[in-house]
């Protein structure tokens, strides 16, 4: 398999600008999470899939942001309108119920640059 | 609830020395333990995991953990450090809640420094 895949790799847009991200999770894996990765914050749990639902977004920060999962084999992270404050290393990363233990598999992260 | 805490957010050790990163958590069920690597402008890779077999875990390059219930503890060891071993290392603790659902937990985070 060739791991979670993310597109784009690297994003750079203007303040008030869309910016979708987008993911592809391992074959086979019910779940998937996007998470934030800041300096100043850490490594963030923005929202989590099981079976192309969303489970819990009580991470996503604001309204401006909204994550879709229309199958197994793709999700999207919109951020409409962007922020300076939005730069940040977006990761996906998926999982399996059975028979794994919950490890999760990371894509490489898309590093967003709002200016 | 469960939480994991990283003791230490840096550690510096020479190279051919070992190394300890130190973990703690809190869980309420039985938990599932991992630790990430993640180098420099890299995603992160699973080290090595602990899911209720043996309590000490080998991972890969030489990295291991001992799952210690009474102390809370999931501690990360090599025996003697490697350059290549300079990354942000995650403890991670996850348990399977009621419903069937679950939440992976994250810990901030330890820069291990290899100095030559």
């Amino acid at each position: 398999d060739a791991g979670v895949i993310q597109s784009p790799r690297h994003e750079v847009t203007e303040m008030g600008q869309e910016v979708t991200l987008r993911c592809k999770p391992i074959s086979g894996h019910d779940y998937l999470f996007w998470y934030r990765q800041t300096m100043m914050r850490g490594l963030e749990l923005l929202i989590y899939f099981n079976n192309n639902v969303p489970i819990d977004d009580s991470g996503m920060p604001e309204d401006r942001f909204s994550a879709k999962m229309p199958n197994a084999s793709f999700s999207t992270l919109k951020i409409q309108p962007s922020e300076p404050r939005d730069s940040a290393v977006y990761f996906c990363a998926s999982s399996q119920t059975v028979p794994s233990s919950y490890e999760q598999y990371f894509g490489p992260g898309t590093r967003l640059t709002v200016t | 609830a469960q939480s994991v805490t990283q003791l230490d957010s840096h550690v510096s050790v020479s190279e051919g020395t070992p190394v300890l990163l130190r973990c703690n958590y809190s869980s309420s069920y039985s938990p599932s333990l991992f630790w990430y690597v993640q180098h420099p402008n890299k995603g992160l890779q699973l080290l090595l995991k602990y899911t209720s077999a043996a309590t000490l875990v080998k991972g890969i390059n030489g990295f291991e953990a001992e799952f210690k219930k009474s102390e809370t503890s999931f501690h990360l060891t090599k025996p003697s450090a490697h350059m290549s071993d300079a990354a942000e290392y995650f403890c991670v603790v996850s348990d399977l809640l009621s419903g069937g659902s679950y939440i992976p937990t994250f810990g901030r985070g330890t820069s291990l420094i290899v100095h030559p």
